[in-house]
């Protein structure tokens, strides 16, 4: 079974359309992240929910929204993509905040 | 000044050799650090985590940490090609971004044949 999820694993998208990426874990982690990975691989916190309420949300234009529907999943939703959100985008889960965390596969979004 | 630091390499080792990726991170409080492997065009793999000061055995790997000197390395013998990989370092500081993990930048490297 796979511990952390993410779909699509690919995503190509004109400028200015919204689109969303999903992020599902069954290890029962309380805490969930989404990290961007830009073209120099430099791996950059985005967003933190604890027990589906945010606890960070880094210098990430507004046009990113994170939604918890509960513990176990942490989708990312986007507005207006523009072209320098081309990335690959992680989310993780952890047991609990400055532990292990374990990563999904990622979605290469690719905005043209 | 950067929070955690890595040599971006790349680094490269001959097979079977020892392979020394080295971290240093500027908060002193820190307490957890971790050590990630990620092959190209896939996700962060934790391989190493280490919390107190010393060595920290697992297979072919040792972690090493330092807290006076605020490093904290990753030691792999006997090299194979499959351990070209960039490894990622990661920190949780004492305080602040609700301590979060901050990662390095990675460092390459490539085991030759």
């Amino acid at each position: 079974d796979t511990a952390v999820s993410q779909t699509p694993k690919y995503l190509v998208t004109q400028m200015g359309n919204d689109k969303s990426i999903k992020c599902e874990q069954n290890l029962g982690h309380d805490t969930m992240y989404w990290y961007k990975q830009d073209s120099k691989k430099f791996l950059k916190i985005m967003f933190s929910y604890n027990n589906k309420e945010l606890i960070i949300n880094e210098t990430v234009p507004n046009r990113f929204s994170p939604k918890s529907p509960d513990k176990a999943h942490l989708n990312l939703h986007i507005n207006s993509l523009e072209l320098g959100d081309s990335a690959v985008y992680f989310c993780a889960s952890s047991q609990q905040r400055g532990r292990e965390q374990y990563f999904g596969p990622g979605t290469r979004l690719t905005v043209t | 000044q950067k929070e955690v630091e890595q040599n971006s390499g790349p680094l490269s080792v001959p097979e079977g050799a020892i392979a020394s990726l080295n971290c240093t991170y500027s908060d002193r409080g820190s307490q957890s650090f971790f050590w990630y492997r990620q092959y190209s065009g896939k996700s962060p793999e934790l391989i190493m985590s280490i919390y107190s000061n010393g060595d920290k055995e697992d297979g072919r790997f040792t972690a090493q940490l330092n807290k006076a000197s605020q490093y904290v390395s990753l030691l792999i013998r006997d090299s194979q090609p499959s351990d070209s990989a960039t490894y990622l370092c990661a920190v949780t500081p004492s305080s602040g971004s609700a301590r979060q993990l901050t990662f390095g930048s990675g460092t390459q490297l490539t085991v030759l044949p």
